[in-house]
């Protein structure tokens, strides 16, 4: 079965230009997490959606950030205008809803370097 | 907040000894725990999990104990090998959300 599917799998741009970073959930699964993962701060989550829904954002950083889930297959994460701090490692994560507790099932990472 | 706190940033261990890899966490609304093994340049990866109602579950050659008193639970692996070298977090979830604490290194010596 496939997994959670991350690109690119490593992105390297000099400060101040647009990053994307995309994630395909696993079939079937209703929730989908994306966080960041750094040395000084460990994993970080960021957001999570529901059924495409955006549910708790707290964790974005600034403004400079933002995600969206158009459909139950893909979402984005953008940072615009990116800068050096951004760099990092940013991980896709989705889970089923169920009666039972699922763990959530994580992507391979981007690994983001900003210049 | 939530806090969760490794007692051990690196344990290093004898091929075919038993490593145990412990956890503390502080948020009593903690209802489900699950354990993550992270190996380099790669995302973290489903190890066991255990629900609040239950202290002890067992997988292959992984055990988890959970003691909800002291909140604690420990990783237990049997016969260690080399393909265990990893680093291994600790998750509780409360809510929708899993808090993630710096994780334990865990380096097998042949």
């Amino acid at each position: 079965d496939a997994g959670v599917i991350q690109s690119p799998r490593h992105e390297v741009t000099e400060m101040g230009q647009e990053v994307t970073l995309r994630c395909k959930p696993i079939s079937g699964h209703d929730y989908l997490f994306w966080y960041r993962q750094t040395m000084m701060r460990g994993l970080e989550l960021l957001i999570y959606f529901n059924n495409n829904v955006p549910i708790d954002d707290s964790g974005m950083p600034e403004d400079r950030f933002s995600a969206k889930m158009p459909n139950a297959s893909f979402s984005t994460l953008k940072i615009q205008p990116s800068e050096p701090r951004d760099s990092a490692v940013y991980f896709c994560a989705s889970r089923r809803s169920g009666t039972s507790n699922q763990p959530q099932h994580f992507g391979d990472g981007t690994r983001l370097s900003i210049l | 907040g939530e806090s969760v706190g490794l007692h051990l940033p690196t344990l290093s261990v004898q091929e075919g000894d038993n490593s145990i890899i412990n956890c503390a966490y502080s948020n009593s609304a903690s209802d489900y725990f699950i354990w993550y093994k992270q190996e380099s340049g790669k995302g973290p990866q489903f190890i066991i999990d255990i629900r609040s109602n239950m202290d002890k579950r067992q997988g292959q050659r992984v055990t988890v104990l959970l003691n909800k008193t002291v909140k604690h639970l420990s990783l237990q692996i049997a016969a260690t090998q080399p393909g265990d070298s990893a680093v291994y977090f600790c998750a509780p979830r409360a809510g929708n959300m899993l808090t993630f604490g710096g994780g334990t290194r865990l380096m097998v010596k042949p």
